[in-house]
């Protein structure tokens, strides 16, 4: 299967920890990345690989992997946090494909 | 800093051809990378449309593959997307962007801001 699947939404509250995943047959073989979209605004690659972030990316936000499953993790999340979250990979035919996308609301 | 910009018309009637162009400044497409096209439909999540390596090769979201035509002209530093017999399903924001890929891992590292096209008659 070449799909990836998130949970549509998840909360958090302000200052606490927060883990999103992704769950797609292809992670056994591909790592995820992960990208960060705001109202009006292109995505923004946040993590890749095994745990790599692009400068400029707070270091509040981690990746890890386990099987089929990507996670992103938030530590201590922020206001400015609260986005739509899009797991990333390629599939054994090496296409990419996303998530559905997961909907982060910071209380 | 390398930075992508989308161009093309924004309103594209039914049974028409979408074309749209993404100009690539700060890096030479030549030099390496997969580039390609991302779309978004209006309140909903991303979908790949494909992908181009610099030398030409090319990969298509199978949904789309009978549609879709992505090519690029290294000489203007740019590459484009055709999209076939649209529909108003196609009414979406287009991106384009940069797609490192390895053995083992992919990212999308940079993106154009998106345009907006929507299918109407």
């Amino acid at each position: 299967s070449s799909e990836l699947t998130q949970d549509p939404a998840v909360s958090v509250a302000l200052g606490q920890t927060v883990r999103i995943t992704c769950q797609g047959d292809s992670l056994r073989s591909y790592y995820a990345s992960w990208y960060q979209q705001k109202p009006g605004q292109a995505p923004v690659l946040v993590i890749y690989g095994k745990n790599n972030r692009p400068s400029g990316i707070p270091d509040r936000f981690s990746g890890s992997s386990s099987g089929n499953t990507a996670s992103l993790t938030i530590t201590g999340a922020q206001a400015e946090d609260e986005a739509d979250y899009y797991c990333n990979s390629r599939d054994s035919s090496g296409n990419w494909v996303f998530g559905g996308g997961t909907k982060l609301t910071v209380l | 800093q390398v930075q992508l910009q989308e161009s093309g018309p924004g309103l594209v009637k039914p049974s028409e051809t979408l074309s749209l162009t993404c100009a690539v400044s700060g890096y030479s497409i030549s030099s390496g990378y997969y580039w390609g096209w991302i779309r978004q439909p209006p309140g909903k999540g991303l979908e790949w449309i494909g992908s181009i390596y610099h030398s030409g090769s090319t990969y298509y979201n199978p949904s789309l593959k009978s549609r879709v035509t992505i090519s690029v002209d290294t000489s203007k530093n740019q590459f484009s997307l055709k999209l076939s017999s649209v529909t108003a399903a196609d009414t979406a924001v287009y991106y384009c962007a940069r797609l490192d890929s390895s053995s083992w891992e992919t990212s999308l590292d940079y993106w154009g801001q998106g345009t907006l096209v929507t299918v109407s008659s």
